[in-house]
């Protein structure tokens, strides 16, 4: 079973519609992010979060919020769908000592 | 400004060539983090290779290493004898923040073809 895992891994969505993406960790570590990818600009951060009482906002954070409900889970919400958050979107996790980032096998989103 | 900059967009190299792929970043820090990833068709992301910033040699990691030049503040992935199987996308990535406060700063990306 993967480390970092992210349901749903497909979800066609409408315009309008509230979208929550999750993830669950086994690699028992404090932070965890959610980026999204976009072709041509690589992966840019939404959200992260260094524990469960603490939630930082990324560099494109406007439209989705985010749930710490425990260490091994991190959820994404997009209140109201628009079609320009149409994304792959991946969960990950770091490494204390280095920052390297564990992913998830990401979540790709279409809004009609 | 850019803090991390990918400047191929795309590349070819002829299978069992060496290729290198340039990153360059931007950052007052001193302690910095600086990692490559790469993202097969598939779409999962796969971590490559690290250099730290007081790392006093290059990294390497099986065919792969990091040619960190901290003065000129590049960190090129060079992959030696390529193969087919090394056709993807290729990012570079920036660990940003003091201490213990860090997150990973992500470039554009090159896309590598290798040819038979």
């Amino acid at each position: 079973d993967a480390d970092v895992t992210q349901t749903p891994r497909n979800r066609i969505t409408k315009t309008g519609k509230r979208i929550m993406l999750e993830c669950s960790q086994t690699k028992g570590h404090d932070r965890m992010y959610w980026y999204r990818q976009d072709p041509g600009l690589g992966l840019r951060l939404i959200y992260y979060s260094f524990d469960v009482k603490d939630i930082n906002k990324g560099e494109i954070s406007d439209g989705y919020s985010v749930s710490r409900q425990a260490q091994a889970k991190f959820s994404l919400s997009l209140e109201s769908a628009i079609p320009n958050q149409t994304a792959l979107y991946f969960c990950a996790t770091s490494d204390r000592r280095t920052g390297e980032l564990f992913f998830g096998e990401g979540s790709r989103l279409t809004v009609l | 400004a850019q803090k991390i900059t990918q400047t191929q967009p795309g590349m070819f190299v002829q299978e069992k060539e060496a290729v290198t792929l340039d990153c360059t970043y931007d950052t007052s820090d001193q302690s910095y983090g600086l990692f490559w990833y790469k993202q097969p068709s598939s779409g999962e992301m796969i971590f490559l290779i690290y250099q730290g910033s007081y790392d006093e040699q290059n990294a390497t990691e099986g065919r792969y290493s990091l040619n960190f030049q901290k003065a000129r503040k590049s960190a090129n992935l060079v992959i030696s004898a390529s193969q087919l199987g090394d056709s993807a996308m290729y990012f570079c990535a920036m660990r940003e923040g003091m201490d213990s406060s860090y997150k990973l700063i992500f470039g554009s990306g090159t896309r590598l073809l290798v040819r038979p």
